[in-house]
């Protein structure tokens, strides 16, 4: 099992509160990755990280920010919810050298209200 | 356009049947292949690489067609536990080893 914890595990919360999704990983992975995906579609890469003070945003516009301090850690943050950020976000690692394996955390199901 | 893609399904196949799925993509300077399998409300797993020789793990088969830009997966005998949602990813040399997934095929093994 892969050791990449996401949370919370479910969020709803109100139009224009500022919330926080946690990643943390435990595998020593340069790499790591926020997607998101909508029932029945594909996933949507929206922020990527090649390592520590490494961020760069992904081929998916978002108004999220993220930030990786710690090889572990890559937290993302909307600074103001709107119904529209409602959607699955699912964070993953991998090694430096072999990218295409990512390990998934089990996401975060935001709604905004 | 999109960059890969996939059959929906949903493909409902009796258990010990054999089914495939196939994928195209769209970007020609692609350089590898994988499947991975997303249960329902689950995260996304890696199934499987594509190899231009095509590969085989178990039950499954994979097969690469770079000439036309397909790719497939086989699965035989099929079990219950494969019913799943399987993903076509294809690694796109942009530097970062950028992964570019597909919407899914969704699989139900009934018994």
């Amino acid at each position: 099992e892969a050791d990449i914890y996401q949370t919370p595990r479910y969020l709803v919360i109100g139009t224009g509160k500022k919330i926080t999704l946690e990643c943390s990983q435990t595998m020593g992975h340069d790499k790591m990755y926020w997607y998101q995906q909508d029932p029945g579609m594909e996933l949507h890469l929206i922020h990527y990280s090649y390592g520590v003070n490494s961020t760069e945003k992904g081929d998916l516009s978002s108004e999220s920010t993220v930030s990786r301090i710690r090889t572990e850690h890559f937290p993302l943050t909307l600074e103001s919810a709107r119904p529209s950020h409602t959607s699955q976000y699912l964070c993953a690692s991998s090694e430096q050298r072999y990218s295409y394996e990512q390990y998934f955390g089990p996401g975060t199901r935001l709604t905004v209200t | 356009r999109k960059e890969v893609e996939q059959d929906p399904g949903p493909f409902n196949v009796p258990e010990g049947a054999t089914v495939a799925f196939n994928c195209t993509y769209s970007n020609s300077a692609s350089q590898s292949f994988f499947w991975y399998r997303q249960d329902c409300r689950k995260e996304p797993k890696l199934l499987m690489s594509v190899y231009s020789s095509g590969n085989e793990d178990g039950r499954f088969t994979a097969q690469l067609n770079r000439a036309s830009q397909y790719i497939s997966l086989l699965i035989r005998d099929s079990k219950l536990s494969d019913s799943a949602t399987y993903l076509c990813v294809v690694n796109e040399d942009t530097g970062f080893q950028k992964l570019v997934f597909g919407t899914g095929t969704r699989l139900l093994v009934s018994p």
